[in-house]
């Protein structure tokens, strides 16, 4: 089983809600990923957890908000929002240890698709 | 920051035709992978080179490594319609699990 599922599929909500974006894998994986993703563009890299801690933050704006609970479970708490925050939120999980080619292969969620009004 | 540039950004060819993308930087990295992406959906992985010169072949999909690490090369044989789609190769740092994605090439194959 490869797959990394995310909920809701789609989100709107306004400047001023708090919402949740949920990602969850059964595969094992130590390493998770959060990625913003606009029209037309690639994936940009938000946060990276290992073993359930930050790792890497590439500079987000306090209103995303990354949450581990489990190895299994990745959360980001969204709270006022811009509407150029609007994009496809995309969860992503991989192997951590090792060298191994297997090791960092990420195997991406279908994503959530959230706007900002 | 390291960047992957791909080429072409837009390729529109008729079914049953050859294809070639690439994905150029002048950084190195440690391994690069290939992913296809469908609108509203997220990247399915496709391959991972590692080796410098490997590679590796996926039904009608040929990946190659550059032999310095820095560019790779998809050749897709007699493309067919559910060949469309965003190509998207990503190279990984070494020593950690970031992966930096290319720009793209958005690929159409006309029946």
């Amino acid at each position: 089983d490869t797959e990394v599922t995310q909920t809701p599929k789609h989100l709107v909500m306004g400047m001023t809600n708090k919402k949740s974006l949920k990602c969850e894998q059964h595969m094992g994986h130590r390493a998770m990923y959060w990625y913003k993703q606009k029209a037309k563009k690639p994936p940009e890299l938000m946060f990276v957890y290992s073993y359930e801690k930050l790792s890497i933050n590439e500079s987000v704006p306090s209103r995303f908000s990354p949450e581990c609970p489990n190895s299994s479970l990745l959360n980001l708490h969204l709270h006022a929002l811009q509407p150029e925050d609007s994009a496809l939120y995309l969860c992503a999980s991989s192997w951590t240890s090792g060298n191994t080619v297997g090791s960092y292969e990420q195997y991406f969620g279908p994503g959530t698709r959230l706007t900002v009004t | 920051t390291q960047l992957l540039e791909q080429s072409p950004q837009f390729l529109s060819i008729q079914e049953g035709e050859n294809l070639t993308v690439y994905c150029n930087s002048s950084s190195v990295f440690s391994s690069l992978q290939w992913y296809r992406q469908e609108p509203g959906e997220g990247p399915v992985l496709l391959v991972t080179v590692v080796t410098g010169g490997e590679v590796k072949k996926l039904k009608r999909l040929t990946f190659q490594f550059g032999d310095a690490r820095k560019d790779s090369s998809l050749h897709i044989t007699a493309a067919q319609p559910g060949d469309t789609g965003l190509y998207l190769c990503a190279g990984r740092d070494f020593g950690n699990e970031k992966l930096t994605f290319g720009t793209g090439t958005r690929l159409t194959i006309i029946p």
